[in-house]
C-alpha cells in the first residue's frame, strides 16, 4: 500500500529558530499533499494543500509566510515553520491522496521553548 | 463553526460486547465520509469509509451507518477488543475537492 514517511517523529526547538518537516511517499507519487496541525483534545485542522510544483493553498487564518511549504517533487513536501514561538507547539502531520484513499504520515510533535 | 461533530469526548466499553461511536455533520456538501483510528504521536490509520449513496457498509467487525436525512453516522465495532482503544476521528469530504474535514475524535477505551 501507499505508505508516506514523516520526519522528525519530534523536535523540540528554541523560540526564533526555524524547523522543517518532510513528508516522502515512498511508494508512489504524491501529486496533492495535505498539511495538518493538532492541538491537543481538538480535530486535526487542515492548514494548507500543496501540488507539485505550484504555490500551496492556505486555509483561512494560516499564515503562509511562517508556515513555508514546498512541493518540488512528486515524491517530497515539507512544511518548515519559521520564527517558531511556543504556541506553535503541536502535533503536525502531512497526507497525500492516493488510489486507496487517504494516506497518513506519522505526524511530528513540535515543541517550541 | 465545527462542520464535522463527535459530541462523546470518550467511551468505554467491555472486551467483547458492541462500540458505537457517532459523528454528526452539517455540510449538507459532504459526500464522503471516513473513520481513522488513531494511536498517540502516530497519525491516522484509516478504518472503513461510506459514499453518501449507501447507507452501510461493513468491514470485519467495522460497520459504518450513514443516515443522511439527519446527517449522522456512526461506527459500530463488534465485538470490541481491547487492541481498539485508540482515538477515533470520523472526517468528511465533499464537492470537487479531496479535502478532509474532521471531528474532535472519541477516545474509545475497550477494557478487559
Amino acid at each position: 500500500g501507499a505508505v508516506v514517511s514523516q520526519h522528525p517523529s519530534r523536535v523540540i526547538c528554541k523560540s526564533g529558530t526555524s524547523v522543517k518537516i518532510e513528508c516522502r511517499s515512498l511508494d508512489f507519487q504524491a501529486t496533492t499533499m495535505f498539511w495538518y496541525r493538532q492541538f491537543p483534545k481538538q480535530s486535526l485542522m487542515l492548514m494548507a494543500t500543496s501540488n507539485e510544483g505550484s504555490k500551496a493553498t492556505y486555509e483561512q487564518g494560516v499564515e503562509k509566510d511562517k508556515f513555508l511549504i514546498n512541493h518540488a517533487s512528486l515524491t517530497l513536501s515539507t512544511l518548515t515553520v519559521t520564527s517558531a514561538h511556543p504556541e506553535d507547539s503541536s502535533f503536525y502531520i502531512c497526507s497525500a491522496t492516493t488510489n486507496y484513499g487517504y494516506t497518513f504520515g506519522s505526524g511530528t510533535r513540535l515543541t517550541v521553548v | 463553526d465545527q462542520q464535522v461533530k463527535q459530541n462523546s469526548p470518550s467511551l468505554s466499553v467491555q472486551e467483547g460486547r458492541i462500540s458505537i461511536l457517532n459523528c454528526d455533520y452539517t455540510n449538507s456538501m459532504f459526500d464522503y465520509f471516513l473513520w481513522y483510528k488513531k494511536y498517540p504521536a502516530e497519525g491516522p490509520t484509516f478504518l472503513i469509509s461510506i459514499s453518501s449513496i449507501k447507507d452501510k457498509n461493513e468491514d470485519g467487525r467495522f460497520t459504518v451507518f450513514l443516515n443522511k436525512s439527519a446527517k449522522h453516522l456512526s461506527l459500530h465495532i463488534v465485538p470490541s477488543q481491547p487492541g481498539d482503544s485508540a482515538v477515533y476521528f470520523c472526517a468528511a469530504s465533499g464537492g470537487s475537492n479531496y479535502k478532509l474535514t474532521f471531528g474532535k475524535g472519541t477516545l474509545l477505551t475497550v477494557n478487559p
